[in-house]
């Protein structure tokens, strides 16, 4: 069966950097996109960015732009998010979640999320 | 930039009633609209897609409606397991993608 399984919780100082990781299981990785979302405490849900697994291209949402960056390892199934110069803002739980990866379609599958604590 | 609302922020209904739930996208998005659920401490899980096309698993009654800016998620009967936050997401802009802020229903 189709899982996501993300990398567990993170504490960092303002300032840092954070990498979650979201690894994928019981499909073919490379035919379908990955999403991060997150989600502030009690807050709604915020998309983050896109990748294609197939051939690496990226989408960041506008005012992560510069902060974000997507990848993947084909080797390992697992896509990764790297947050910069995090601020206390950024506390939220991460998600990564599948899309069909080349036509417009919705998020099917999500991971558990990963919560990122930002606090001095 | 494409927003998304939804109304109303909280609703308050009781087992066996019919909650009816609206999306509004501020541009032309086809039928490119998905709704989700999300329960305390849980991923969303994918309930609509294609504005009116249910995902696997998802009971009858969840149904949706609507087409180019106006959408509607319809409960049939809320049984207790479907008070919880629901949002609308558009996805016509692939690969960029708007939720809206969500509609709390609760008891």
């Amino acid at each position: 069966q189709v899982q996501l399984v993300q990398s567990g919780g993170e504490v960092k100082k303002p300032g840092a950097s954070v990498k979650v990781s979201c690894k994928a299981s019981g499909y073919r990785f490379t035919k379908f996109g990955i999403n991060w979302v997150r989600q502030a405490p009690g807050q709604g849900l915020e998309w983050m960015g896109w990748i294609s697994v197939y051939n690496g291209n990226t989408n960041y949402a506008p005012r992560l732009q510069g902060r974000v960056t997507m990848t993947t390892d084909t080797s390992t199934s697992t896509a990764y998010m790297e947050l910069r110069s995090l601020r206390f803002d950024d506390t939220a739980v991460y998600y990564c979640a599948r899309d069909y990866g080349d036509i417009p379609t919705p998020f099917d599958y999500w991971g558990q999320g990963t919560l990122v604590t930002v606090s001095s | 930039e494409i927003v998304m609302t939804q109304s109303p922020a909280t609703l308050s209904v009781s087992p066996g009633d019919r909650a009816t739930l609206s999306c509004r996208a501020s541009q032309y998005i086809s039928n490119n609209l998905a709704w989700y659920q999300q329960k305390p401490g849980q991923a969303p899980r994918l309930l609509i897609y294609g504005a009116s096309s249910r995902a696997t698993g998802i009971p009858a009654r969840f149904s949706g409606s609507g087409s180019g800016t106006e959408f509607t998620l319809t409960i049939s009967s809320l049984q207790s397991e479907d008070f919880a936050v629901y949002y609308c997401q558009e996805y016509n802009y692939w690969p960029s993608f708007t939720f809206g802020p969500g509609t709390k229903v609760d008891i």
